[in-house]
């Protein structure tokens, strides 16, 4: 079946500009999931969401993320005034309400020029 | 705070010569620990789950181990198509359901 699919898989963006990053999960995964990789680093949590809400976003690394997932499917993981330091590689992640694998996305390379 | 520390940062193999590949972590009551496989450009691929001390899981030329303070995930005969980097990571037992993953082993098994 289908995996994560995330859209774009390319991003370019001027240093101040606005981003939203999407995500489609594994169809009938209740619980979604943002990570972000660095160049030769593992991933690194931002965000989860059980259904619509968010139950988890600790790891947002301050206000200029946010992220909905207003229908409990599609996630979009928005950032404004974007900086330099925001290139990574974004990664989206589902897994089944009753189970813990997270099965992860390609993710979008994100450049802040 | 959870951690996940995985060695070697990188390891060159002969096709055919086997060996292991390290992760220690310190969780608060560990829930789970994972394996993924990521290729260049690609999202992490799901390889195993390991619940508890002394558990193991076998795929093709991978086994994976579990004590309680690290993992071991062991390749036998390794072809080059197992170049990739392996990324170990755990889930606290806390509730929270945020991965804690490693930097990575970066494999190159050469022909």
């Amino acid at each position: 079946g289908a995996g994560v699919s995330q859209t774009p898989s390319n991003k370019v963006t001027e240093k101040g500009k606005y981003v939203e990053l999407r995500c489609d999960p594994i169809s009938g995964h209740t619980a979604l999931y943002w990570y972000r990789q660095s160049l030769g680093q593992g991933p690194e949590f931002l965000i989860y969401f059980q259904g619509t809400g968010a139950a988890d976003d600790s790891g947002l690394p301050n206000d200029r993320f946010f992220a909905v997932r207003p229908e409990g499917s599609v996630s979009t993981l928005k950032i404004q005034r974007t900086e330099r330091g925001d290139s990574a590689v974004y990664l989206c992640a589902s897994s089944p309400g009753s189970q813990e694998t997270q099965y992860f996305g390609p993710g979008t390379r994100l450049l802040v020029l | 705070e959870d951690q996940v520390t995985q060695s070697p940062e990188a390891l060159r193999l002969q096709e055919g010569e086997s060996s292991s590949l390290n992760c220690s972590y310190t969780v608060s009551g560990l829930r789970g620990l994972f394996w993924y496989r990521q290729d260049p450009g690609k999202g992490p691929e799901f390889l195993f789950t390991l619940y508890s001390a002394g558990e193991e899981k076998e795929k093709e030329r991978l086994k994976a181990t579990l004590t309680k303070k690290e993992s071991f995930l062991h390749i036998t005969a390794p072809k080059p198509e197992d170049s990739a980097t392996y990324l170990c990571a755990v889930q606290a037992g806390t509730g929270r359901r945020a991965l804690t993953f490693g930097s990575g082993t970066r494999l190159q098994v050469q022909p």
